[in-house]
């Protein structure tokens, strides 16, 4: 799986969007980015995925470059409540393949 | 709707005991994974089973063994305990390879 980069802290105004960079310069035309985040030792969230296309969902969005080597996860009102620990993790699409966690980004919503 | 149920939620183990978690996926998945956060730290891929069948296979301790039964549910046995197994044990589940959602979490502590 290919290893991803993302800043270890951001923080963000309440009511606000968070933009949150991850750099995956390796990845492969197989791969899907993934996001993930964590609430304070609440199992991992969720939130959405893309393989080259732009996506959104009703949490976020998510924006790929044409070269897929970099991507943007978009929270469009930030909440006190999304502050959390993100991961974004590019996996291939496979029965049983693991998610590998890791340094993710801490994001904190001030209010 | 339905999430991952996990139990115990607490479990508290003295050193060479062995503990046993389970874990009940969504209905309608067929894949189980398991995962280790160790305080501080990001969590960490164990086993995963794809109906039934083992299908990929993390840092996991030979101490450690799983399976999943025909019902889908999972369950990870832990022998011979010790004190750094001291975790929160994550188990996540999925239809086929698709994205993971996760439970909330078994916290072992080993005294």
């Amino acid at each position: 799986d290919a290893k991803t980069t993302q800043p270890p802290s951001m923080d963000c105004a309440e009511g606000r969007a968070a933009n949150l960079p991850c750099n995956h310069s390796t990845i492969s035309g197989n791969e899907y980015v993934y996001w993930y985040r964590q609430i304070h030792s609440q199992g991992p969230q969720y939130i959405i995925h893309g393989l080259k296309n732009n996506e959104t969902n009703e949490m976020a969005s998510l924006i790929i470059t044409e070269d897929r080597k970099s991507s943007t996860l978009i929270l469009p009102h930030a909440t006190l409540r999304d502050t959390a620990v993100y991961y974004c993790i590019v996996r291939v699409l496979e029965y049983g393949n693991k998610l590998v966690f890791g340094a993710g980004t801490i994001l904190r919503v001030k209010s | 709707a339905a999430g991952v149920i996990q139990s115990p939620r607490h479990l508290i183990k003295e050193k060479r005991e062995t503990a046993t978690l389970k874990c009940y996926p969504i209905p309608r998945h067929d894949t189980v994974y398991w995962y280790q956060q160790g305080p501080g730290q990001d969590p960490q891929f164990l086993i995963s089973f794809y109906e039934k069948m083992q299908s990929d296979k993390g840092s996991i301790p030979d101490r450690f063994s799983a399976q999943q039964f025909s019902d889908y549910h999972s369950e990870l046995n832990m022998s011979s305990l010790e004190l750094g197994d001291s975790a929160l044990y994550f188990c996540a589940s999925s239809r086929s390879g698709y994205e993971q959602y996760f439970g909330p979490g078994t916290r072992l502590t080993v005294t």
